[in-house]
């Protein structure tokens, strides 16, 4: 059964801490996004990556940055939580262009 | 730039109902079109696409979605709605570009309720 498992449910973090959201998949897929869930806005697209080392910016990319250093990992990182990132982030993966994204559960974080 | 509109933030039906869920899109050239459904709490699971051939397209839970190219339109379907149902749903897009995987662009998000 294909699988994306993002580490973290929910956290809790204060201003101007750096936080970590680690994504995994054991589909070998290539392409990987992070996005963003807010209530009325839908989901957008902060980072996606097409293969290790590589990343490209998506709509909403400021104040975030990504990291793949292995085919399977995307990482998102916030250099420095703010509260507006209060917000539902969601990992996805899909191999090639035509198929389907596969999520994650999803990572809620609060910035207090 | 490719966009998606879902025009309703909620639907309302009776179980057993028919229900509908409406999605336009806009992209250059042919679109790939998805739905999917998001139970509270948790990530988004995919139910049908669209790529090409039969405008019908049959899906997860007895769902279904009509690929209508003149309308620009890819509504979800289900001739009998279950309390179950219940949830948030997505229609998304991305547009045959020839590069790399870009991404989905997702609409607003509809949510569905299902009253017994």
């Amino acid at each position: 059964d294909v699988k994306v498992t993002q580490s973290s449910r929910y956290l809790v973090k204060r201003t101007g801490e750096k936080v970590f959201l680690e994504c995994v998949q054991d589909m070998d897929h290539e392409n990987m996004f992070w996005y963003r869930q807010d209530p009325g806005l839908g989901l957008r697209l902060i980072y996606f990556s097409y293969d290790v080392k590589m990343k490209e910016k998506g709509d909403i990319p400021e104040g975030y940055s990504v990291s793949r250093e292995k085919k399977e990992r995307f990482s998102l990182i916030l250099e420095s939580a703010s509260t507006n990132q209060t917000s539902m982030y969601l990992c996805a993966s899909i191999r090639g262009s035509t198929g389907e994204l596969f999520f994650g559960e999803g990572s809620r974080l609060t910035v207090l | 730039a490719q966009s998606v509109a879902q025009p309703e933030d909620q639907v309302n039906v009776a179980e057993g109902n028919p229900l509908t869920v409406k999605c336009t899109y806009s992209v250059s050239g042919n679109p790939y079109l998805f739905w999917y459904v998001q139970y509270p709490n948790r990530g988004l699971q995919f139910l049908l696409k669209y790529i090409t051939g039969d405008n019908l397209v049959k899906g997860s839970y007895g769902f279904e979605a009509e690929f209508n190219k003149s309308q620009t339109s890819f509504h979800l379907k289900k001739p009998s709605a279950l309390v179950s149902d219940s949830a948030l749903y997505f229609c998304a897009v991305r547009g045959i570009s020839g590069g790399g995987a870009d991404g989905l662009t997702f609409g607003k998000g509809t949510h569905l309720i299902i009253q017994p």
